[in-house]
């Protein structure tokens, strides 16, 4: 059973088209949602962390907002050096993580 | 960046011989994981420690042992290896900030090990 699902898979953006990546989840009692960043070949880049539905978090031309049973992450007017593959995590008891797989962005200059 | 460094980078092995994974950290976090990366099942966590020598199972820990003899290194071990180990290695960290809320796990760079 999924804990955490992630989508689009894969988006392809033109330089400056706005869009929002999903990152729906079904863990109770939420302690926390994650955003990460992972560049190919690199270790996961901590982006966000969002407690309470309402709540957003907002870098650069990154914004995640948090619901009741979902996150969304809006980037605005991206640009080439957005590419990368992003990542939603989500603690099932304590510490221990459940990660989606991830939505890989490619912006097009 | 946090200051997280693991060893080997890369690492080419064969079936049935032991390997052990090594993460070391400068930030003195409480918390050490050890996740692995695979193509359609994103980062799945193998073992975690909560302080020295005190280490528990995550989702996929067959296969695996850990151990913590000091709060900056953390161990992961291959006893055997097997193919289905070649994988993407990830240590991350975290410090208890918030009581309620799970802490923020900062990541290292990778090991990237074959098992032929």
């Amino acid at each position: 059973e999924d804990q955490v699902t992630q989508s689009p898979e894969a988006l392809r953006l033109q330089e400056g088209e706005s869009s929002s990546l999903n990152c729906s989840y079904t863990v109770s009692g939420l302690r926390g949602l994650f955003w990460y960043r992972q560049d190919p070949g690199k270790g996961p880049e901590f982006l966000f962390t969002l407690y309470s539905a309402g709540e957003e978090k907002e870098k650069e031309r990154l914004k995640a907002t948090l619901t009741k049973k979902e996150s969304f992450l809006h980037i605005t007017a991206p640009k080439p050096e957005d590419s990368a593959t992003y990542l939603c995590a989500v603690p099932l008891t304590g510490n221990q993580f459940y990660f989606g797989t991830g939505t890989s962005l490619t912006v097009i200059p | 960046d946090a200051g997280i460094t693991q060893s080997p980078r890369h690492k080419v092995t064969e079936t049935g011989t032991p390997v052990t994974l090594r993460c070391h950290q400068t930030e003195n976090h409480r918390y050490m994981y050890w996740y692995r990366q695979d193509p359609g099942h994103g980062l799945r966590l193998i073992h975690y420690s909560y302080g020295v020598k005190d280490t528990d199972k995550g989702e996929v820990s067959d296969g695996y042992s850990v151990s913590r003899s000091k709060t900056e290194d953390f161990l992961l071990t291959l006893e055997s290896a097997t193919s289905s180990q070649t994988s993407v290695y990830f240590c991350a960290i975290s410090e208890p900030i918030l009581a309620g809320r799970s802490d923020t796990q900062y990541f290292g760079p990778g090991t990237r090990l074959t098992v032929l």
